[in-house]
């Protein structure tokens, strides 16, 4: 079975420029989760979903960063007016759903490497 | 602020030896506590996870220690191989029932590099 797969995989922009990163999740997995990983450092949560609504947002840094899941499956990661410091990988993870009593598994997927020239 | 600490940032072990990375967390309502290995260009994997009612869990050639009042837990790889070089990560997260969602807090990592 495909696992969670991400595009680009690599994405060059220049300062200011708009860019938008792919996610597509597990098939049937409802919880899909957005992180942020810096060189050396460890995946930063940004945010959540549940089915189609975004649960948690709160890890998002600024209002240049938004995120959709129109119909609860592939999510879009968007950035406005990039800035040299947005140069991270951005991973997506799936899992079969957020909730229960303790942790479900998170499949991540390659992430995408975005360097704002 | 962060909330869960590891150590070492590198670890060099032979071939055969025992490598233990240790973490520590902050928040007393994490309910669930994952390492994840990750290679090079790759996302991160699960390798193993506890929860806090359990204080050691073995899975194979990986065992996760669980201290819940020291709010510590450590990851042991017996007999490493050159295979498992790679970077981990411990984590922790609250469950959707303590309105945590399971989103992961991870720590900075520990590169472990297994020589012949």
């Amino acid at each position: 079975g495909a696992g969670v797969s991400q595009t680009p995989s690599n994405k060059v922009t220049e300062k200011g420029k708009y860019v938008e990163l792919r996610c597509d999740p597990i098939s049937g997995h409802t919880a899909l989760y957005w992180y942020r990983q810096s060189l050396g450092q460890g995946p930063e949560f940004l945010i959540y979903f549940q089915g189609t609504g975004a649960a948690d947002d709160s890890g998002l840094p600024n209002d240049r960063f938004f995120a959709v899941r129109p119909e609860g499956s592939v999510s879009t990661l968007k950035i406005q007016r990039t800035e040299r410091g947005d140069s991270a990988v951005y991973l997506c993870a799936s899992s079969p759903t957020s909730g229960g009593t303790w942790g479900q598994t998170q499949y991540f997927g390659p992430g995408t490497r975005l360097l704002v020239l | 602020q962060q909330q869960v600490k590891q150590s070492p940032q590198s670890l060099i072990v032979q071939k055969g030896g025992i490598s233990i990375i240790n973490c520590a967390y902050e928040n007393t309502a994490f309910d669930y506590f994952p390492w994840y290995q990750q290679f090079p260009g790759k996302g991160p994997a699960l390798l193993i996870a506890i929860r806090p009612d359990v204080s050691e869990k073995k899975e194979g050639r990986f065992t996760i220690s669980f201290n819940k009042s020291a709010k510590q837990f450590s990851l042991h790889i017996m007999d490493s191989q050159p295979g498992d070089s790679a970077t981990y990560f411990c984590a922790a997260s609250r469950g959707h029932l303590t309105g945590g969602g399971n989103k992961l807090t991870f720590g900075t990592g520990t590169q472990l590099k297994v020589e012949l």
